[in-house]
């Protein structure tokens, strides 16, 4: 199956800086991305749909100007938590929507684990 | 979407058939059933979907019932690695910018 990637695999930083995770579609172009959220014990949150060339749209009560995310390529989004704050500490998921498989199937990463201090 | 139910927590003992329901009373004539599970600490890995036919892959069964109302994921012989939360999706399938919603899917636990 097709292979989605994310980096880093993990971070830890400090309250008030901003940390970007990358999420690569390693063998297939990716027209959509999305940016998932996930905190412990509860099931996957979307937050936002990228696609590539345009702008992200958010789910209600996700603030576009906390979490960046940009779609240069169709191999490549990036999610920016700015400024971030130890309730942001989360496991951040992505998936890729494209044609690798052959239903237009969606293919996670293997998710970014942020810890806020 | 439609909204899906499944049991919150099932045990199965290694080497027997993990029988994982779920229902789907609300789903459209256009909505297919998704399967997707999560190991611990990794994203979702899809299983199996289908639309009115029971479905077999390498990884498992898909039965769904005549109605569409409801569905069964069968792992035939289940092992430690199939430990895991598993979800039931329904979509519809249109090639587009198709989001996924989880439920709180169901937890299974593989026991030795």
């Amino acid at each position: 199956g097709a292979v989605v990637s994310q980096h880093p695999s993990w971070v830890i930083c400090k309250s008030g800086t901003s940390v970007k995770i990358e999420c690569r579609s390693l063998d297939f172009q990716a027209t959509t991305m999305f940016w998932y959220r996930q905190f412990p014990k509860q099931s996957l949150m979307l937050m936002a749909t990228s696609n590539e060339g345009s702008k992200a749209t958010y789910e209600q009560g996700v603030e576009k100007d906390k979490f960046l995310i940009n779609h240069a390529s169709l191999t490549l989004s990036t999610l920016t938590v700015t400024s971030a704050h130890p309730e942001d500490s989360s496991f951040y998921i992505c998936s890729a929507n494209g044609l690798a498989g052959p239903y237009n199937e969606q293919f996670f990463g293997p998710g970014t684990r942020l810890t806020v201090l | 979407d439609a909204k899906t139910t499944q049991p919150t927590s099932m045990d199965c003992a290694e080497g027997r058939a993990a029988n994982l329901p779920c229902n789907h009373s609300t789903i459209s004539g256009n909505e297919y059933v998704y399967w997707y599970r999560q190991i611990h600490s990794q994203g979702p890995q899809y299983i199996i979907h289908g639309l009115k036919n029971n479905e077999t892959n390498e990884m498992a069964s898909l039965i769904i019932t005549e109605d569409r109302k409801s569905s069964t994921l069968i792992l035939p012989h289940a092992t430690l690695r199939d430990t895991a939360v598993y979800y039931c999706i329904v979509r519809v399938l249109n090639f587009g910018n198709e989001k996924l919603t989880f439920g709180t899917g169901t937890r299974l636990t593989i026991i030795p």
